[in-house]
């Protein structure tokens, strides 16, 4: 398999742009989350999703955030109007079977914005 | 909600010497995960503890979980350069949600 794959890997954007961040689970997880980190917060997790259904989204930042999962092997993240301060690594993670089983990152996405 | 704090934030060793990390919670965990995150890359799982008082060990690298099952350690034994990047706790609390909560992680740099 060839892990959770995550595209853009580099994202530059000017300020009041919409951003679309992509990521494919591991075939066969169940549950999909999406991570942001900075040097300030750490590892924030932003959203996760079960089956394709999101479960928890009290970790989205504003509602310039959203997050959808069409599908089990497809997710965004879209930010619209994206921030100079939402410049962060963004991860996505897969896990199979339970939520507290171990998570498989992706290559992660840097975002800045301009 | 969840607190986790991991120490020291920051660690330099000279290759060959010692390496612990320590993860504490403010409350009883269900679990706790380790993940190691190269520089320039992605976290990586290491080991999950369940049991309280339970160690885990792999080659130079002892983890352990409290007996209160609110604390953790990952020591490292004779580190070397491969060694280097950050180390997370991820801790689950007990009876609550199941979402992980990631400790700030602590950056080890080896010096050759």
């Amino acid at each position: 398999d060839a892990g959770v794959i995550q595209s853009p890997r580099h994202e530059v954007t000017e300020m009041g742009q919409e951003v679309t961040l992509r990521c494919k689970p591991i075939s066969g997880h169940d549950y999909l989350f999406w991570y942001r980190q900075t040097m300030m917060r750490g590892l924030e997790l932003l959203i996760y999703f079960n089956n394709n259904v999101p479960i928890d989204d009290s970790g989205m930042p504003e509602d310039r955030f959203s997050a959808k999962m069409p599908n089990a092997s497809f997710s965004t993240l879209k930010i619209q109007p994206s921030e100079p301060r939402d410049s962060a690594v963004y991860f996505c993670a897969s896990s199979p079977r339970t939520v507290n089983n171990e998570q498989f990152f992706g290559p992660g996405t840097r975002l800045t914005v301009l | 909600g969840q607190q986790v704090m991991q120490i020291p934030q920051y660690q330099h060793v000279q290759e060959g010497e010692d390496f612990t990390t320590y993860c504490n919670s403010s409350t009883t965990l269900s679990n706790i995960q380790w993940y190691k995150q190269r520089p320039g890359g992605h976290p990586v799982f290491l080991i999950q503890l369940v049991k309280s008082g339970e160690v885990k060990k792999q080659k130079r690298l002892t983890f352990q979980f409290g007996e209160a099952k609110k604390n953790s350690s990952l020591h490292i034994t004779a580190t070397q350069t491969t060694d280097v990047g950050t180390y997370f706790c991820a801790v689950f609390a007990s009876g609550g949600s199941y979402i992980p909560t990631f400790g700030r992680g602590t950056s080890l740099i080896v010096h050759p």
